[in-house]
């Protein structure tokens, strides 16, 4: 089956501290790849994809991640993170022409940015 | 505003006082899905719905049914709800399956 793992459980950074959180997924086929951002109390948004082209994607909030195909690997990175970056990251996978099982979310990870 | 907008937000109930979850978009999206999320275990899949009267099973349907007679409306309903049903679920809509999901602003249920 499918599945999204993500590195780690909880990250603890100190302001202007470089982020990277890990995402790895288990369907060797084509996949669009996502990460979702949930700040305390509110739903998922989300932060950017990837669908095809340019393996490095930028998204909102100065975040940008890394898709690696041979590792099957869709990292996370923001060069200094803010207090406000405080939330749970998901990073979720989706078949590229699948017609049954849509987001496969994995666990979280809660990064905790100290002021 | 393009939204997806859960009734109610918050709910307690006792088990097997049968409930209903409301989801409405107003983006005329195809792909509509629930999710519970439970801590370290991320969000799962409930029920997914590509179309009008068009629904399947996600990761985890048991106790759940949905139905889908109009695009923008997807309720989640709980037959008879146990405490194990005690999660945070979201609805989230796509225009179509694979692409961007847009969520819902969660409904927090306790089943006593």
């Amino acid at each position: 089956a499918q599945s999204v793992s993500q590195h780690n459980h909880h990250v603890i950074l100190s302001e202007a501290a470089s982020l990277e959180l890990g995402c790895n997924y288990s369907y060797g086929g084509t996949v669009n790849l996502f990460w979702y951002v949930q700040y305390p109390g509110q739903h998922l948004q989300l932060l950017l994809k990837y669908f095809s082209g340019d393996p490095l994607v930028k998204g909102i909030k100065g975040f940008e991640a890394e898709f690696i195909k041979s590792k099957f690997s869709f990292n996370l990175r923001k060069p200094s993170v803010q207090w406000s970056d405080t939330a749970e990251y998901f990073c979720a996978v989706t078949r590229g022409n699948n017609y049954g099982q849509n987001f496969v979310f994995g666990p979280g990870t809660r990064l905790s940015v100290l002021p | 505003e393009a939204q997806v907008t859960q009734n109610p937000r918050y709910l307690i109930t006792v088990t097997g006082k049968k409930l209903t979850v409301t989801c409405s978009q107003n983006m005329n999206h195809e792909y509509m899905s629930w999710y519970r999320q439970d801590p370290g275990l991320g969000l799962r899949q409930i029920y997914y719905s590509m179309n009008v009267e068009v629904t399947d099973k996600g990761d985890v349907p048991e106790g759940y049914k949905v139905s889908r007679k109009e695009k923008r409306n997807f309720p989640l309903i709980l037959e008879s709800p146990s405490p194990n049903q005690t999660s945070l679920y979201f609805c989230a809509s796509s225009v179509e399956l694979n692409t961007e999901a847009f969520f819902g602003q969660g409904t927090r249920l306790t089943v006593v």
